[in-house]
Order: structure tokens, then sequence, then C-alpha cells
């Protein structure tokens, strides 16, 4: 079946420590992105990529890392730099080109700072 | 720039009750416009989407139509059911760069009590 597989559903991190947060796509989509969910505030975008090797920063991106090197993969790495990690993490995915077109999302990963 | 407001939750309601989320939003340029749906623990599922003026979206009982000179698309189901239960999120998505990104809205928390 065609979607986005995020991984893990749930980690645990120790202050100080990097961890990443994998997600794979089967949709041939060229576009990728990462989303941050908090209560209240619904969701910001942390980075997004349109192409393999290419990716810009979205409206959060300081403490955080991506890469594309693959067109079905987005990994993002939560450095040890980014203050208040502890989030519901999404990623999603859509067609480069073309007005209107959908925003699929994955089913998200919790981070917890222990 | 670009924003969305939509009605702060939460929203109880009594089974086949009618339903009606609001949402407005400011934009540069001519957007599209979404609902999403998160069910607990969940990522997101779009319901319906619009895209130019007067369009109406429609999915699973509910419909939103894309109103230009209100710069809104409220959400509404004539009779909603226990599963209806969820978080719905009202968004705008522009082209930047060739590249979709949303905008969200801050969430409208929804239960529904048999």
């Amino acid at each position: 079946d065609g979607g986005i597989t995020q991984s893990p559903k749930y980690l645990f991190r120790k202050e100080g420590q990097n961890v990443t947060l994998s997600c794979e796509q089967n949709l041939n989509h060229d576009a990728m992105y990462w989303y941050r969910q908090d209560p209240g505030q619904g969701l910001r975008l942390i980075y997004y990529s349109q192409i393999v090797n290419d990716f810009q920063k979205g409206d959060i991106a300081e403490g955080y890392s991506v890469s594309r090197e693959k067109k079905e993969s987005f990994p993002l790495t939560v450095t040890s730099a980014q203050k208040n990690p502890t989030a519901f993490y999404l990623c999603a995915s859509s067609l480069r080109t073309g007005r209107g077109n959908t925003i699929y999302f994955g089913e998200g990963s919790w981070l917890t700072v222990v | 720039g670009n924003s969305v407001t939509q009605m702060e939750g939460p929203v109880t309601l009594s089974e086949e009750a009618f339903l009606t989320i609001n949402c407005t939003y400011t934009a540069t340029g001519y957007p599209s416009l979404f609902w999403y749906v998160q069910y607990p623990g969940e990522g997101l599922q779009l319901l319906l989407k619009a895209t130019k003026a007067d369009d109406k979206g429609s999915n699973k009982g509910f419909e939103a139509t894309y109103r230009k000179e209100t710069t809104s698309f409220h959400l509404e189901k004539g009779s909603v059911q226990v599963s209806d239960s969820a978080v719905y999120f009202c968004a705008l998505s522009v082209t930047q760069g060739g590249s979709e990104k949303l905008v969200f809205g801050k969430g409208t928390k929804l239960t529904v009590n048999p």
C-alpha cells in the first residue's frame, strides 16, 4: 500500500543527545515536509524539501537538521541545541508542482525528553 | 502574510446535532483551502479541500465552501456521530518556489456524546 511511514512511533531522549526520526514515502512524491505539533499551537513547519539533495528551512528550523539523499526518505535529526524538543512530529509529502496538490501525512512520532 | 483563524474549542455536541466550525484566512495570492482531521494519537488525514472561489468540498457528510468575499471556509455537518470526535484543522496552501506549503489554524477539538 502507498503511504508515509514514520518511525519510531515513540522515542525518549536524554538531554544533550541527538535523535533521528525516520520518514519514508512510496508515493513517488517530490516534496517532503516536517511539522511539529504542540498542544494549542497547531502545526508549525520545521523543514521542507522539493527535490533530492535540496531542502529549505521552515518557520522553526533552529535545533533541527535534515537530509534528502533519496527521493523516498527525509529523516529529521533533533539536536541537543533544540531547547524544547518534546512534541509530536509529523512528516508529510506532496507532488512538487500543481496548485492545490494535497499534502499527505504520516502517523507521527512522539518525542519525549527525559 | 498568510494565516488561518479557526474557532476555539473545545466543542461538545450530542449525537445527531448540527456542526459548524468557523474558519477565516488571510493570504497573499490565491490559496487552496483544506480541512484536515486528527484522531487521537494519529497523524492528520485530509477531510476535504477546495481550490477556487465558490468550490464546495465534501466528504463523509462534511462540507465547506470557499468564500472569497468573506475569506472563509467554514466546516459543516448536518448530523454528527460519536465517531466524528477528533481535532479539526483548517489550512491554506500557498505555492512558494514550486512547492506547496501549508499554513494551519490551531485546531478545534470536537467531542460528540451519545
